[in-house]
């Protein structure tokens, strides 16, 4: 599986933007980008995937670099509910390949 | 939606006991991952089925570890015997088919070996 290179941690301030790097510089052309967060004591839960382009839904953005080799999850306006581990994964687009590799994340900290 | 359904949401056992979790994937959903979640070791998938058809367990730490999906509605993840290192979350997700869908994860079972 192709590797993703995220910062640990961050933190961001409550009402503020926040914009969560991602490098994947070993990305395959069938490679889906994937975002996942983890809330405290909850399980894993889906944020916004893409391929080429740029993505937005009522969660987030997801901004994918030209060349694909990095990407930015963008939070518009941060509260404290989301903070959390958020977790970029590639997916390999290849049907029959249904497998979802978690790194370590970044433990996003929001400040009221 | 009830989104996916995992039980017990705790569990303690001695070890050397049997533990068998449960997990029921949103209907439709036609594939099923169980993930273990350690501080040591993170998210680790455990094995997943595809149209209740067992596809990947390279996961599967050792022998001990088995899982079973006989219908679409329900699979289980049994341990036997259980020892002190298997304590972690082991969540269940579903996901359908297609390069559109999002993969959704059940709550969790927390099991305890003592």
């Amino acid at each position: 599986d192709a590797k993703t290179t995220q910062p640990n941690s961050m933190e961001s301030n409550e009402e503020e933007p926040v914009h969560l790097p991602c490098n994947h510089s070993t990305i395959s052309g069938t490679d889906y980008i994937h975002w996942y967060r983890q809330l405290p004591s909850q399980g894993p839960e889906y944020v916004i995937h893409g391929l080429t382009s740029n993505v937005n839904n009522r969660m987030a953005s997801l901004a994918i670099a030209e060349d694909r080799k990095s990407s930015t999850l963008i939070l518009h306006r941060a509260t404290l509910r989301d903070a959390a581990v958020y977790y970029c994964i590639l997916r390999d687009g290849d049907f029959g390949n249904e497998k979802l590799t978690f790194g370590t994340g970044t433990r996003l900290t929001i400040i009221p | 939606d009830a989104g996916v359904i995992q039980s017990p949401r705790h569990e303690v056992t001695e070890m050397g006991q049997e533990v068998t979790l449960r997990c029921k994937p949103i209907s439709g959903h036609n594939s099923l991952f169980w993930y273990r979640q350690t501080m040591m070791r993170g998210l680790e998938l455990l094995i997943y089925f595809n149209n209740n058809v067992p596809i990947d367990d390279s996961g599967m730490p050792e022998d001990r570890f088995s899982a079973k999906m006989p219908n679409a509605s329900f699979s289980t993840l049994k341990i036997q015997p259980s020892e002190p290192r298997d304590s972690a979350v082991y969540f269940c997700a579903s996901r359908l088919g297609g390069q559109g869908h999002g993969y959704t994860f059940g709550s969790g079972t927390r099991l305890t070996v003592v």
